[in-house]
C-alpha cells in the first residue's frame, strides 16, 4: 500500500520569500513518481512538477523546485519568490501501480498556502 | 488544446435523490479518472477506465455508485441513492495512458455535490 503524508495543514510565507512544503511517502514498489500539485480555490487541480524514483537529479520548473530525498523517503516542494497567486491547497500524490495492474495516483491531505503581502 | 470539461459544476439534492455527472476528458486521451475529494482532504480514486474498459473500481462504493464510459470517450458518474457522506467534489482527469513512467494527469473543474 503507498501513503502520502502532508504534515503542514498551513503555511504562512511573505510575499517574495521563498517556502518549503513537506511531503514524505512511503512504498514497497521500486518505481514510482512523485507529483505535485496545486489547486486554487476553483477547484481545478493543476499540475506543478514530477519526480520519477530513478531521476539522478532533482526536479525543477521555473520557481517550482522538488527537494527528493530518496533515502529519507521525502519529495519536498520548493516555491521561491513566492506570489500572491500562490496562495492555495498544494497536493503531494505519488504514482505506483495499484493491485490492479494499473497505475494511479495517492494524494496526501494537503497543505494550504497563504502568501502574505 | 481544450481541457477536461465537467458538467454540472454545482449539484444540490436532497438524501435518496438520484444524480449524475458528465465529463469530457482532453482529445486522444486513453484513460479517464473519477475521484471524490471530501472537504479538507485529497482526492480519492473512484474508478479509473482504459479506453471503455474499467481498469480499476476496487473504492467504488458499487452498491450506490456506477460509471460508464461509452465509446472510450465521454463518462458519466452516477450516485443513486444519494447519502449525506457523499457531498464532496467530483473531480474528473484524463492521461494520454497509464504505461508511461511518467502519467500526467490532467483534472477538469470539479463538481460540488451537496446531499441535504
Amino acid at each position: 500500500a503507498q501513503k502520502i503524508t502532508q504534515t503542514q495543514p498551513g503555511m504562512f510565507v511573505q510575499e517574495k520569500e521563498a517556502v518549503t512544503l513537506d511531503c514524505t511517502y512511503d512504498t514497497s514498489d521500486p518505481s514510482y513518481g512523485l507529483f505535485w500539485y496545486k489547486q486554487p480555490s476553483s477547484g481545478e487541480m493543476i499540475f506543478l512538477i514530477y519526480q520519477g524514483s530513478y531521476d539522478q537529479q532533482n526536479a525543477t520548473e521555473g520557481r517550482y523546485s522538488l527537494n527528493f530525498q530518496k533515502a529519507r523517503k521525502s519529495a519536498n516542494l520548493v516555491i521561491s519568490a513566492s506570489q500572491l497567486g500562490d496562495s492555495a491547497m498544494y497536493f503531494c500524490a505519488m504514482r505506483g501501480a495499484s493491485g490492479a495492474g494499473s497505475y494511479q495516483l495517492t494524494f496526501g491531505k494537503g497543505t494550504k498556502l497563504s502568501v502574505i503581502p | 488544446e481544450a481541457g477536461v470539461a465537467q458538467s454540472p459544476r454545482y449539484k444540490i439534492i436532497e438524501k435518496r435523490q438520484s444524480v449524475a455527472f458528465w465529463c469530457n476528458p482532453i482529445s486522444g486521451h486513453a484513460t479517464l479518472y473519477w475521484y471524490q475529494q471530501i472537504l479538507g482532504q485529497g482526492p480519492k480514486l473512484l474508478i479509473q477506465f482504459q479506453n471503455n474498459g474499467v481498469v480499476d473500481d476496487s473504492q467504488l462504493p458499487k452498491d450506490r455508485f456506477s460509471a460508464e464510459r461509452l465509446k472510450g470517450v465521454d463518462s458519466t458518474l452516477k450516485i443513486q441513492p444519494a447519502k449525506l457522506e457523499d457531498s464532496a467534489v467530483y473531480l474528473c482527469a484524463s492521461s494520454f495512458t497509464t504505461v508511461a513512467s511518467y502519467n500526467e494527469q490532467f483534472f477538469g473543474p470539479g463538481t460540488r455535490l451537496t446531499v441535504l
